[in-house]
């Protein structure tokens, strides 16, 4: 079946403008997650939504992002006022929910983000 | 705080030569962790976790309590496992993963 795909794969901006990053999830699964892997660093764990809440977003560095899942599938990250250090690769992930375990975190392929 | 230390940022071995990528770890709970890898051009993959104890490409890990240590090892390495791996650590509750820096395993003819 289809893996959990983003768009765009690639996104250059200028420094101040607003961006917008898609995830499209694994079909069925309710769990989301987004991370940002820097050059050089694994992936640092942002947000994560359970169904259409943001169960935790303790990863989110400051108040110019921002995620969504407003029906509970696809989820858009958004970025505001972008600086140069924005710069990496976003990541999203999807799992099925199961209450006391631990579910396999299905990665899509990422959007590199260029901030000039 | 829980955190993943992975030593190595490279590791060169020979085809055939045996193979163990370090990973350990800090974390107050109960640990649950991971291996991912990354081939050329594609994207994040699980590789294997503790909790299910299988052998995924003639991979296995074996998590030591007493250490906090959750070492990745091959008997014999082969070219295809060229690769970046990532240990991770499951922290409880919100399942998010902390990784490490990740390995770089280069594995020559």
């Amino acid at each position: 079946g289809a893996g959990v795909s983003q768009t765009p794969s690639n996104k250059v901006t200028e420094k101040g403008k607003y961006v917008e990053l898609r995830c499209d999830p694994i079909s069925g699964h309710t769990a989301l997650y987004w991370y940002r892997q820097s050059l050089g660093q694994g992936p640092e764990f942002l947000i994560y939504f359970q169904g259409t809440g943001a169960a935790d977003d303790s990863g989110l560095p400051n108040d110019r992002f921002f995620a969504v899942r407003p029906e509970g599938s696809v989820s858009t990250l958004k970025i505001q006022r972008t600086e140069r250090g924005d710069s990496a690769v976003y990541l999203c992930a999807s799992s099925l929910w199961a209450s006391g375990s631990a579910d396999t975190q299905y990665f899509g392929p990422g959007t590199r983000l260029t901030v000039l | 705080a829980q955190r993943v230390t992975q030593p190595e940022k490279l590791l060169s071995v020979f085809k055939g030569a045996p193979v163990e990528l370090k990973c350990n770890y800090s974390y107050s709970g109960s640990p649950e962790l991971f291996w991912y890898v990354q081939y050329s051009r594609q994207r994040l993959q699980l590789l294997l976790r503790h909790i299910s104890r299988e052998s995924i490409k003639g991979f296995t890990a074996d998590l030591n309590k007493g250490e906090t240590s959750f070492h990745l090892k091959k008997p014999f390495a082969q070219e295809e496992d060229s690769a970046m791996y990532y240990c991770a650590l499951m922290v409880g509750g919100f399942q998010k993963l902390v990784f490490g820096t990740g390995t770089r395993l280069l594995v020559s003819p």
